[in-house]
This record gives C-alpha cells, sequence and structure tokens, in this order.
C-alpha cells in the first residue's frame, strides 16, 4: 500500500518561480494538510482540507495555495517563490479532522 | 510552534530510560499525540494518550498526562541506538487543526 506519496522529493527553485508541490494518498482519507518544517520551529500547519471541496488556512498561509478537487489529490502551490519559503514540506492525512494524521516523506525545497 | 513546547535536544545512554517533556496551553485538544521522525523520513505516530486519560502504557513507552499542569511526557524504557531521532508532542486545538511542538532531538550514546 502507498499511503501517502509526496513529489518531487527535493527541488531548488529560482526565486520568483511557481511550483506545484504534488501529495496524493490512497487511503480515502477525507482530510489532508500541508506542513512546512524548520529548524527549531517544529511542523506548523500551511493549508488544510477537511473534505473534498473544502479548504482552509493554517498557521502560515501567505504565498501558498491549495485546491482539493477530489479526495486523493491535495497539491500545494506557490504562485512566485521566496528564499524564505526554503523548508521541508510535509503533506498529511487523517480518516477524519480529529484523527491521528499520517505523513508522506516530504519535499525539500530550496528557493534560490 | 508556540502553543505546544518542548525542549530542543536529550541525550542518554544506552539502556537508560529517555522521558521527553512537552507542555502545552490550549487544553481542548481531545488526544495528544507523539510522533517520531527518523533521519530523511516522515513522521511516523507513536503513541497517543486520550484527553481523560493519565497514563498509557505501550510496550517500551510510557505517555503521561498532566492536564491540570498541561504537562506531557514520553518515558522510553531501555533506550537503544535505533531510538534516536526526533521527537514531536503534537495536539488538534482550535478548529481541530494538528499543532506540534518544535522537536526534541534524541541522541543515544552506546
Amino acid at each position: 500500500t502507498a499511503g501517502i506519496t509526496q513529489a518531487p522529493t527535493s527541488q531548488i527553485l529560482a526565486a520568483g518561480r511557481s511550483m506545484t508541490l504534488r501529495c496524493t494518498q490512497d487511503m480515502r482519507h477525507n482530510a489532508m494538510y500541508w506542513y512546512r518544517q524548520d529548524l527549531g520551529l517544529g511542523l506548523r500547519l500551511i493549508h488544510y482540507s477537511n473534505t473534498a471541496g473544502t479548504t482552509g488556512k493554517g498557521e502560515v498561509p501567505d504565498g501558498y495555495s491549495v485546491s482539493r478537487a477530489n479526495t486523493d489529490d491535495f497539491p500545494l502551490t506557490l504562485a512566485s517563490a521566496v528564499p524564505s519559503q526554503t523548508s521541508v514540506y510535509f503533506c498529511a492525512s487523517s480518516v477524519r479532522e480529529d484523527a491521528e494524521a499520517f505523513f508522506g516523506q516530504g519535499t525539500r525545497l530550496t528557493v534560490v | 510552534g508556540e502553543d505546544v513546547e518542548q525542549s530542543l535536544f536529550l541525550s542518554v545512554r544506552e539502556g537508560d530510560s529517555s522521558v521527553i517533556n512537552c507542555t502545552y496551553t490550549d487544553s481542548s485538544s481531545t488526544y495528544l499525540y507523539w510522533y517520531k521522525q527518523e533521519p530523511g523520513a516522515g513522521l511516523q505516530l507513536l503513541t497517543y494518550i486520550f484527553s481523560n486519560m493519565d497514563m498509557k502504557q505501550d510496550q517500551r513507552l510510557t505517555v503521561l498526562l498532566n492536564k491540570k499542569d498541561k504537562h506531557l511526557s514520553l518515558r522510553i524504557a531501555d533506550t537503544q541506538t535505533g531510538d534516536s531521532a526526533i521527537y514531536f508532542c503534537a495536539g488538534r486545538f482550535n478548529n481541530n487543526d494538528m499543532r506540534f511542538g518544535a522537536g526534541t532531538r534524541l541522541t543515544v550514546k552506546p
């Protein structure tokens, strides 16, 4: 079972360029999340979706957008990348919004 | 995050017990979680405790919850080198989004 898959694994991106980080889960989980992990700050929630067709803003949403057209996919888009968006990005899902979360392997993004 | 706080580092000798502590500010979470992150990997759920429990034991892991002090701890008995990882405390607070501590890096020395 694949579980939750993120792509790409890592990316170097020029500042000002746009990029979409992909996240797919095959567990039919209703809720999905995007976090960024930065040293000393732990994981901070960027955006979340409690069910297909709905999204919400987390703790640090500025500069990011998401969509949830179906249950399985939850892409994260950076419209115009800035160096402060250099981070490791984790996608997660849970069967419902009050259950434990399962994480992908992460995408390491470097904006130069 | 500021809602959940942990110390950043812990070093123990192999065979000793490890205790990782966490404090939180919001008592609304129904569950509190401990996640483990090994190098280069995502987070994996280690254990969790329901908010109306004081203690939960699962093999080498013991979770203690003091709701009055808003303090959560994870004790690992007979710590092994394979336990070296970053441990995150987390809870679901307002709007059900899961908030994480900054993570405690556990180093186990042989």
